[in-house]
């Protein structure tokens, strides 16, 4: 599987941009990168994927690099709900399983 | 439309018993599988199943069986536990293509003692 890297932790203020990083410099080319978070006590919860162009939905924005070896996941104005654990994975739909890192712990301060 | 359902949402065994986490779906989701988190870590895939009939190892499968006799069902057995299987266990489902992400039931925290 390919691997990704996030920072083990991150700070926001209420109400500011977070632009949360990942790295996957050994991407494939079938590989969707995926996000999610989970809230504390909880099961994770998807946020978004892509391939090669950037994305958006209702929850977030995911930013892909050109070569698509990283990418950015962003939160336009974080709210203290949106202090979790966001998890960068990379999902090939060829095969059956992906395997989930160690994320990154985003701290929002009101 | 529940979702993922586990159950039991808690447990408490001892060292040397057995259970079977519950794990169920109604989503008609081809593929589902199984993740242990321990405490301030990431999730480790454990088992995991691409269809009724048909299961294959994570990450981390000692210690554990499964069986997947029908789409919905994705039961996880513990024959003999062990204080490292202290952990909480999440069961997720999706479609081949993932197209929608993971759906996560609610978790079972174990704890063998």
């Amino acid at each position: 599987d390919a691997k990704t890297t996030q920072p083990n932790s991150m700070e926001s203020n209420e109400e500011e941009p977070v632009h949360l990083p990942c790295n996957h410099s050994t991407i494939s080319g079938t590989d969707y990168i995926h996000w999610y978070r989970q809230l504390p006590s909880q099961g994770p919860e998807y946020v978004i994927h892509g391939l090669t162009s950037n994305v958006n939905n209702r929850m977030a924005s995911l930013a892909i690099a050109e070569d698509r070896k990283s990418s950015t996941l962003i939160l336009h104005r974080a709210t203290l709900r949106d202090a979790a654990v966001y998890y960068c994975i990379l999902i090939n739909t060829n095969a059956g399983k992906s395997t989930f890192g160690d994320g990154t712990t985003l701290t929002v301060k009101p | 439309n529940a979702g993922v359902t586990q159950t039991p949402k808690f447990r408490i065994l001892k060292i040397g018993q057995s259970m079977t986490l519950q794990c169920t779906q109604d989503m008609n989701h081809n593929y589902m599988y199984w993740y242990r988190q321990d405490p301030g870590m990431g999730l480790k895939l454990i088992y995991y199943s691409v269809g009724a009939g048909i299961t294959d190892k994570g990450e981390v499968p000692n210690g554990y069986n499964v069986s997947r006799s029908t789409t919905e069902d994705f039961p996880l057995r513990l024959e003999l536990a062990a204080p490292s299987q202290t952990s909480v266990y999440f069961c997720a489902s999706s479609y081949p293509d993932r197209a929608d992400g993971y759906t996560f039931g609610s978790g079972t925290r174990l704890t063998v003692v």
